[in-house]
């Protein structure tokens, strides 16, 4: 199956700053079937993008996706108070379908 | 507005067994593959398992395999996932979640607010 490796484990920074975190593939993700969610404390996942560069319905222009390939990346252009959450990829190119481990964003 | 209604988590002993639900009123059901995901306390997602509108193909994560059973009622809007042979491990939170389309590997669109089930003697 097909591991995914976020990175950092956590970011720290203010609101305002630019967020940008990093997802990458054991191997290459078929037809860049790469999605996004973010997750709050005690709330389910929300999508936020899918292949890889795609806007869910209702999610802000600050939120991008970008990659291929292997290595995929979530921007956060200005982060807003509500954007510190934990953020998960999820690779569904190939079956089985796999999950990173999260990045943890947080206030500094 | 897609709803995702699960029911059905719980405390149960080790080797037991639990039926969890989910209700989807209002969606046009058998056009979706569904899925469970779970979360253990404090870690990530895993896709636990899966099936396609029409019950053809299904699937299940090695750590599942032989105990869970997943099924659906498309009369009813409603997904199942029994569990059986219940391990302190399957601890979790789990949450019903839509697929994008028919496929059975797809990204999830919606999500429940997911279920508890506690695995302790």
């Amino acid at each position: 199956e097909i591991v995914l490796t976020q990175s950092p484990g956590t970011l720290s920074l203010s609101p305002g700053e630019r967020a940008t975190l990093s997802c990458r593939a054991s191997q290459s993700i078929s037809s860049n079937y790469l999605a996004w969610y973010q997750q709050k404390p005690g709330q389910a996942p929300r999508l936020l993008i899918s292949v890889a560069s795609n806007r869910a319905t209702g999610i802000p222009d600050r939120f991008s996706g970008s990659g291929s390939g292997t290595d995929f990346t979530l921007t956060i252009s200005r982060l807003e108070p509500e954007d510190f959450a934990v953020y998960y990829c999820q690779q569904y190119g190939t079956s089985p379908s796999t999950f990173g481990q999260g990045t943890r964003l947080e206030i500094k | 507005e897609v709803q995702l209604l699960e029911s059905g988590g719980g405390l149960v002993q080790p080797g037991g067994s639990l039926r969890l639900s989910c209700a989807a009123p209002g969606l046009m059901f058998s056009s979706y593959a569904m899925g469970w995901v779970r979360q253990a306390p404090g870690k990530g997602l895993e896709w636990v398992s899966g099936i396609e509108g029409n019950s053809r193909r299904t699937y299940y994560g090695d750590s599942v395999k032989g105990r869970f059973t997943i099924s659906r009622d498309n009369s009813k809007n409603t997904l199942y996932l029994q569990m059986n042979s219940l391990r302190v491990e399957d601890t979790a939170v789990y949450y019903c979640a839509k697929s994008h389309s028919g496929w059975l590997v797809d990204y999830f669109d919606y999500w429940g607010q997911g279920t508890l089930v506690t695995v302790s003697s």
